[in-house]
């Protein structure tokens, strides 16, 4: 069956420390994955995208890496602040079809 | 950014109702309008997708007379939760697609709770 699992359902870690979230897929062959922050009660925000093609991105203290042979995703943060503190989930459009589905999420707390 | 919004932010209904939620791009022309539900620490769960001017596409498992979906504009796509019960209570949120769609990247409305007694 097709899944997309975010392998801890909570992470708690120490401010200043890098913040490492998987996300795992099976039987799914994605163009690109993104990852999302959403916190309690409100609609996810869009972070960053990662094709294919490329097995690393970029964006401030965030980083995202893609292995297509793995099927899978690892999201840092790094210098974390308690700020960070929220879910990120990941998602991905599966191939052929334009929509977008979504992992179970990771609650990440930083602690001060 | 794109702005998605959503109305109402909450609403609680009596059992037997039916409700009506609004998701509005408001500074971009959406064709395509996605709507999930989410219940308490679960993720995201994809009921359908909206296409302007065509029949909603309903995720496996969910009630398409119970769940309507209209998108009859470029900007507004609407989900009636019919007949609501208390199993419906839920967090809905709606997320919309630039006509076009070269980022992949979504955009979603701030949610919507319902609460059915």
């Amino acid at each position: 069956s097709q899944k997309i699992e975010q392998n801890s359902e909570a992470l708690n870690i120490q401010e200043g420390k890098t913040a490492t979230l998987t996300c795992n897929y099976t039987n799914y062959s994605p163009a690109y994955l993104q990852w999302y922050r959403q916190d309690p009660g409100r609609g996810p925000v869009f972070l960053l995208l990662i094709r294919e093609n490329e097995k690393e991105k970029r964006k401030e203290r965030l980083k995202v890496t893609f292995d297509t042979t793995l099927k899978q995703s690892l999201f840092h943060i790094t210098a974390s602040q308690p700020a960070d503190s929220a879910t990120y989930l990941c998602a991905l459009s599966p191939g052929g079809a334009s929509k977008i589905i979504f992992g179970s999420g990771t609650r990440l707390s930083i602690r001060p | 950014g794109a702005v998605v919004s959503q109305h109402p932010s909450w609403v609680i209904c009596k059992s037997g109702t039916s409700v009506k939620i609004e998701c509005r791009s408001l500074d971009f022309q959406a064709t395509t309008m996605f709507w999930y539900r989410q219940f308490p620490k679960q993720s995201l769960m994809l009921m359908a997708t909206s296409n302007e001017g065509s029949k909603a596409t309903y995720e496996q498992g969910v009630e398409k007379d119970k769940f309507l979906i209209n998108h009859a504009s470029l900007t507004l796509s609407t989900l009636t939760v019919t007949s609501a019960h208390p199993e419906d209570s839920s967090f809905y949120i709606c997320s919309a697609v630039p006509q076009v769609w070269n980022t992949g990247e979504l955009f979603f409305g701030e949610g919507s709770r319902l609460t059915v007694l």
